[in-house]
Order: C-alpha cells, then structure tokens, then sequence
C-alpha cells in the first residue's frame, strides 16, 4: 500500500538559510499534519491543512510557513533557520479531518542546521 | 489540562520476557481518542492502535494487547514474549476533540530495549 511520502530525507542548512519540505500524502487522502520532533523529544504539532485550507495550528514559528496544493501535497517552507530548528519533520495524512480518521506518517525528513 | 504521561523513560527486558508500557492521560473532556505509536530506530512513526473514549474494550492483536480503563485515565500497552524486533520507542497519544482540533498529544515515549 502507497504510504507518505517525504522529501527530502535528509537536510543539511547553514544559520539564517531557508529550507522547504515536501510531503505528498497517501492517495486520496485529504488532511495533511505537520509535526517537529527534536532530538530525544516527542512529536509536537505545527500546522494541519484540510482540503486545501489551514484547518489548525499549533507552536509553529512565524519564520515558518506552509501550505497545501490542488493536488494535495503540502511543503513547509523554514526561513532565517537557526541551531534549535535541527530536528525530525514529519508529515501525516488522514483521509478526512476527525479523530477517528488515523494520521500515518512519513518516514520524516531530518533537517541539521550548522 | 490536557496531558499524556509516560512515567518510564527506559526498559529492558530479555527476549520471551512481557512486558507493559504504562500510559495515563488527563483531559476535561468526554470524548477523546488514545492511540499508540511506535518509533523504531530507522525513526519513522507507525500507527498501532486507536481508542474511542467511549469504548472500554481491551484489544488483542498477536502478541500486542491494550487495557483502557477510564475510572484509571490509563491505556497500558502489552507485548507478551518479546521480541528483539520489539525495540523501540512507544509513543501514547491522544486527540481531545473538545476544541474541534485533532492533532495529536503526545507522551514523552517510552524506550523499549529488548535483549536478545
């Protein structure tokens, strides 16, 4: 079966750069979430988009943004990157915006910052 | 408050041997959803189960199997006869959909060391 897909895997940045995430959610899949893991952390929650439209947000840094397109792929876009944004990124699709809709998750892409 | 804690941080246990991830949760509201999800080391998340507030039913699945008992606020997590491929780290989580948001809260996780 077709599962998340994350690109890139791996991310290397330098201070005060800017990097852009991509995920393309298992088909037919609607609803998009965004989470940060830092090292030895749990998941936290950035930003989730339904249909296209940001549905909710979470502790999500001004100097990120993100967004879904028509077909469905999201891509989260860092600005003025620093030290504490080296961490795992994942992205979950769910195929409808309810709790009872499970969110799988891509393998995640792993951003360094230098 | 809403939280999910995980009060171990580490276990060990030899192959063959059960074992039983603790998770406890607070929220103030009535429906709510608990899941569990593993890490294992190559670092993706995968999905193991999910929990209808109003469904107290354990759940078997193999070797896994799930107690949730609301008069407890937990949602224990057992592996019997362990296995190395077992090591990793658990997350429980939880969705409080009071607010109308469904994104996911979780433990601080639980690593699972199993010995061979």
């Amino acid at each position: 079966a077709a599962g998340v897909i994350q690109s890139p895997r791996h991310l290397i940045k330098e201070k005060r750069e800017t990097a852009t995430l991509k995920c393309y959610p298992i088909p037919r899949h609607d609803t998009v979430y965004w989470y940060q893991q830092g090292p030895g952390q749990d998941p936290q929650f950035l930003i989730s988009f339904y249909e296209k439209m940001q549905s909710d947000k979470g502790s999500i840094p001004d100097r990120f943004s993100a967004q879904q397109f028509s077909d469905y792929h999201s891509e989260l876009n860092m600005s003025s990157l620093e030290l504490g944004d080296s961490a795992l990124y994942f992205c979950a699709s769910s195929s409808g915006r309810s709790p009872t809709d499970t969110q799988y998750f891509g393998p995640g892409t792993r951003l360094t910052v230098l | 408050a809403q939280k999910v804690t995980q009060a171990q941080t580490e276990i060990s246990v030899v192959e063959k041997e059960d074992v039983t991830l603790d998770c406890v949760y607070e929220t103030r509201d009535t429906t709510y959803y608990l899941f569990w999800y593993k890490q294992p080391p190559s670092g993706e998340l995968v999905f193991l189960i999910r929990r209808n507030s109003f469904d107290e039913q354990n759940e078997i699945s193999g070797r896994y199997s799930w107690n949730f008992q609301k008069s407890t606020s937990s949602f224990n997590f057992t592996i019997t006869a362990s296995q190395v491929v077992d090591s990793a780290v658990y997350f429980c989580a939880l969705i409080f959909s009071g607010a109308g948001s469904y994104q996911l809260t979780f433990g601080k996780g639980t690593k699972l060391s199993v010995i061979p």
